[in-house]
């Protein structure tokens, strides 16, 4: 089975721009979650989707936001880039709400500039 | 507030033998543990878990210890081997926040490990 996938794996943008990332869940796999990783804050929650509504929320400014596609797909976007914003984006998924392990894709390395 | 840690940014460990990577953590209503391990240009890979019922649970050459007296957490590997070079992650889940996706992690431990 594969595992979950992140396209694209490097993204290069400037400040200003706004950015699209994607994630697909393993086969059969009904949540999705993001986190943003950075060296100083490490690993930090950034949503939850479930059946396409976001279920949690961490604290992030509205520039950053996801939605959840009927089959389990996911995208989150960040509007006017900052400097800051340079991080790597990491999509996890699992099962059912029931399951708490969470299983990681590789990534997005998004560097602003 | 919450927050989850480790005790040594950098643990450096001679191949064939223990490792011992310790986790502190400061909310008591947490019920769920993980521990993940990233190597270099890939995301956390699930390794361990184990919920506060518990205060041992034994993987292949994995051991995960949970003392909710002093709130702290270990992960022990057995005969570290090279390919246990990475760095490693502690997470909780909190009880009050349901049936959520979300974890708290730390801030990780470097494992090198010496031929």
């Amino acid at each position: 089975k594969a595992g979950v996938t992140q396209t694209p794996r490097y993204l290069i943008k400037t400040r200003g721009q706004q950015v699209t990332l994607s994630c697909s869940p393993i086969s059969g796999h009904r949540s999705v979650s993001w986190y943003q990783q950075t060296p100083g804050q490490g690993l930090q929650f950034l949503f939850e989707y479930f059946s396409e509504t976001q279920r949690n929320k961490g604290n992030f400014p509205g520039r950053f936001s996801g939605r959840q596609f009927s089959n389990s797909r996911s995208e989150m976007n960040v509007s006017t880039l900052e400097l800051g914003d340079s991080a790597l984006y990491l999509c996890a998924s699992r099962p059912h709400l029931d399951n708490e392990k969470l299983f990681f894709g590789s990534g997005t390395q998004l560097s602003v500039l | 507030g919450e927050s989850v840690g480790l005790h040594l940014p950098t643990l450096s460990v001679q191949e064939g033998d223990n490792s011992i990577i310790n986790c502190a953590y400061s909310n008591s209503a947490s019920d769920y543990f993980i521990w993940y391990k990233q190597e270099s240009g890939k995301g956390p890979q699930f390794i361990i878990d184990i919920r506060s019922n518990m205060d041992k649970r034994q993987g292949q050459r994995v051991t995960v210890l949970l003392n909710k007296t002093v709130k702290h957490l270990s992960l022990q590997i057995a005969a570290t081997q090279p390919g246990d070079s990475a760095v490693y992650f502690c997470a909780e889940k909190s009880s009050g926040s349901g049936n959520t996706g979300k974890l708290i992690f730390g801030q990780g431990t470097t494992l090198q490990v010496k031929p």
